[in-house]
């Protein structure tokens, strides 16, 4: 099984909807990240977590790390078009540089 | 400021072939860390230099080898190129900060083994 379980894997909404994307750990993480991706292309850095409980905001995506850092959220007011893609989290478990990723989640935004 | 830069794109490749990945890291990062990304599914970590030395590696095959130059640039080669090794490979680097690691991914080279 997947080290870091996101959901849902797929979402489609109309544009202006707000979404929600969860990342789940089963153990403590030190660092988590959040990149979005255009299919076939490198990683667009959003947002790193660290402290339990901290909150992000970049434009209209903002990210969440509970307080127990094991799950965090991706959250994203009236989507656009643009935020089309794949969404992906990552963990880097003990700080050593090596990421672990989530299976990704593909959003589709429909105008 | 350049990013990370990955050579070639694209590339085919025949089974049982060897081929050379590229990467440049961003300006001031000495760290460079390799994934692998299987259609559909999230990168996987193949290893990590850092100093000239693979310092990490996740769990790939020996035909995964690596390579760290004084200039920070690093390579990946694959030996025996197998179908399942048909992938998008990402370059990241980093450097180690007060805050952890940040990470710049490079666009990637996509490999198709035929």
């Amino acid at each position: 099984s997947q080290e870091l379980e996101q959901s849902p894997q797929s979402l489609i909404v109309q544009e202006g909807k707000n979404l929600t994307i969860n990342c789940t750990s089963s153990k403590t993480l030190y660092g988590l990240y959040w990149y979005k991706q255009k299919y076939g292309e490198g990683l667009i850095f959003l947002m790193m977590l660290q402290k339990g409980g901290e909150e992000k905001s970049h434009e209209k995506i903002t990210a969440k790390l509970d307080e127990k850092k094991q799950q965090s959220s991706l959250h994203i007011t009236a989507s656009q078009p643009s935020h089309a893609g794949i969404y992906l989290c990552g963990a880097d478990r003990w700080n050593t540089g090596k990421l672990i990723f989530g299976q990704g989640t593909t959003l589709q935004v429909k105008p | 400021d350049a990013g990370v830069t990955q050579s070639p794109t694209h590339l085919i490749k025949t089974r049982g072939q060897q081929v050379t990945l590229r990467c440049s890291p961003k300006s001031g990062h000495d760290t460079v860390s390799w994934y692998q990304q299987a259609l559909g599914q999230g990168p996987q970590f193949i290893f990590q230099y850092y100093e000239e030395e693979e310092r990490q590696r996740g769990n790939f095959p020996d035909r995964f080898s690596g390579h760290q130059f004084p200039n920070y640039s690093s390579e990946l080669n694959v030996n025996a190129l197998l179908l399942g090794d048909s992938a998008l490979y990402l370059c990241a680097s980093s450097s180690v900060g007060w805050q952890g690691y940040g990470y710049t991914f490079g666009s990637g080279t996509r490999l198709t083994v035929v």
